[in-house]
């Protein structure tokens, strides 16, 4: 059981939005910034969104993140082939029985 | 190029340990925080530890507190992760990652992977 949940699966037709939520609590999403990464088969995990909105260099700018209260959403649009990937979402987490880093269970997207 | 480089993976039998190292290359590695994450087959994402630049402030996950012990050494531009009493739960690919800043969760350079084999 995952800390912060994501729905298991998503999916879209090339060129649609789809968004994939994450919800955490106050010790992490609630009082830290969400970070998303993208996970190809067979490879390791790519960071894909960073401080809630922001893109690390390379990254299309059809990718982006938002977060509101304790929850966040990453949203990808002109959706394309190449998406079809694993995506979780990460914060940090001031649980007082010890900090760390919490993620999502992932979401597999498919592209029909 | 900024890079890390797992090694030390491998098979080993309920109880045992193992090291596992993480070279780095392309980057002041002294400046970052650093982590080992996780993922067992089929699984997801696992946060396992996390250290300081200098070393000095270390965080462990729940499930490998006491058994794992996080280090680097900066002079050899290296990360450690040694692994004791070791369980077949502990079986994941293992992965050394770079934090953007200090305990922010956003990795930005992740390694290979190295696989963690516990079966007896």
């Amino acid at each position: 059981q995952s800390v912060l949940t994501q729905p298991p699966s998503a999916s879209g037709t090339p060129g649609q939005r789809v968004t994939i939520s994450c919800s955490g609590s106050s010790s992490n999403i609630g009082s830290n910034t969400v970070n998303w990464y993208q996970q190809l088969p067979g490879t390791a995990p790519k960071l894909l969104i960073y401080s809630n909105n922001q893109r690390p260099s390379g990254v299309p700018d059809r990718f982006s993140g938002s977060k509101s209260g304790t929850s966040a959403s990453l949203a990808i649009s002109g959706l394309q082939s190449e998406d079809e990937a694993d995506y979780y979402c990460a914060a940090w987490d001031d649980s007082l029985n010890g900090p760390g880093v919490v993620f999502g269970g992932g979401t597999k997207l498919t592209v029909l | 190029q900024v890079q890390l480089v797992e090694s030390g993976g491998g098979l080993v039998k309920p109880g045992g340990s193992l090291r596992l190292s993480c070279a780095a290359s392309g980057f002041t590695f002294s400046d970052y925080y650093m982590s080992w994450i996780r993922q067992a087959p089929g699984k997801g994402l696992e946060w396992v530890s996390y250290i300081s630049s200098s070393g000095s402030t270390i965080y462990y996950a729940d499930s490998v507190k006491g058994r794992f012990t996080i280090s680097r050494d900066n002079a050899k531009n290296s990360l450690y992760l040694q692994m004791n009493s070791l369980r077949a739960e502990d079986t994941a690919v293992y992965y050394c990652a770079r934090d953007v800043g200090a305990t922010t969760g956003a990795f930005d350079i992740w390694g290979q992977g190295t696989m963690v084999t516990v079966s007896s």
